[in-house]
C-alpha cells in the first residue's frame, strides 16, 4: 500500500465549477499534509498547508482534513482555466515526507 | 517568505561531462533539502535526501558516485552529475524544508531542465 494515494484523473470541470481533489494516507501518525499545484514543464508550488481536523480556507481554495478517516481534500470554488494542472497531494509523517503522483485537473472554458 | 533558488535552469551540455546543479534557500535555513528528478508526464522521483553538515541519503536505484551531492551549509545545497549521458537528460528539481514545530512544507526551486547531447 503506498504511503499517500491520490486518482489520478484526469478530473475536467467547467470554468466556474468547484473542482473537489481528495487524498488518503496509511500512516495514522502523520501530522502535516499540503497541497503543491505543478503546471506542466514547472517544478512545484504550496498552496495550502493544513495540521488540524476541519477546513482551511485560502481565497478560492479549501483544505479539508479528516484524520480518523485518514483523507485529506482540496476543493477549488469557482475554477478558472489557469488552475489546470496536477495537484500534489503531500503527508509529513516524522521526519519522512511523502508525495501522492497527482491528480491531472482540466479547468474547461 | 520561504523562497528556493535553483540554477542554472537550462543546461544543454554533450555526453561525458560533468553538471553542478545549486539550490540556495534564500530566506530561511534550510535543516534538509531534497533533489528530484521528473520525466514529461511522468511523477516527482526522490533521488536523494540531505541534511547539513552530513552524508546524503539516496534512494534505492540512484547511483551516489554519479549523483554527487554536498550540503555544505544551512543554505547550499549542490547536486553534480559526473559524465552525464544522454539518459540522464531529465528536469531535477531542488527542495528545501526547514526548522519548525507541527512539520514545515517543502519549497521547491524552479528546477534544471538537463540535456545531454
Amino acid at each position: 500500500q503506498k504511503e499517500v494515494e491520490q486518482n489520478s484523473g484526469p478530473l475536467s470541470v467547467p470554468e466556474g465549477a468547484i473542482a473537489s481533489l481528495n487524498c488518503t494516507y496509511s500512516d495514522r501518525g502523520s501530522q502535516s499534509f499540503f497541497w503543491y499545484r505543478q503546471y506542466s514543464g514547472k517544478s512545484p508550488e504550496l498552496i495550502m498547508s493544513i495540521y488540524s481536523n476541519g477546513d482551511k480556507e485560502d481565497g478560492r481554495f479549501t483544505a479539508q482534513l479528516n484524520k480518523a478517516s485518514q483523507y485529506v481534500s482540496l476543493l477549488i470554488r469557482d475554477s478558472q482555466p489557469s488552475d489546470s494542472a496536477t495537484y500534489l497531494c503531500a503527508v509529513n509523517t516524522g521526519n519522512q515526507f511523502y508525495f501522492g503522483t497527482g491528480t491531472s485537473l482540466t479547468v474547461i472554458p | 517568505g520561504a523562497v528556493v533558488s535553483q540554477h542554472p535552469s537550462w543546461v544543454i551540455c554533450k555526453s561525458g561531462t560533468s553538471v553542478k546543479i545549486e539550490c540556495r534557500s534564500l530566506d530561511f535555513q534550510a535543516t534538509t533539502m531534497f533533489w528530484y528528478r521528473q520525466f514529461p508526464k511522468q511523477s516527482l522521483m526522490l533521488m536523494a535526501t540531505s541534511n547539513e553538515g552530513s552524508k546524503a541519503t539516496y534512494e534505492q536505484g540512484v547511483e551516489k558516485d554519479k549523483f554527487l551531492i554536498n550540503h555544505a551549509s544551512l543554505t547550499l545545497s549542490t547536486l553534480t552529475v559526473t559524465s552525464a549521458h544522454p539518459e540522464d537528460s531529465s528536469f531535477y528539481i531542488c527542495s528545501a524544508r526547514g526548522w519548525g514545530q507541527g512539520g514545515q512544507p517543502q519549497h521547491f526551486g524552479d528546477g534544471t531542465r538537463l540535456s545531454i547531447l
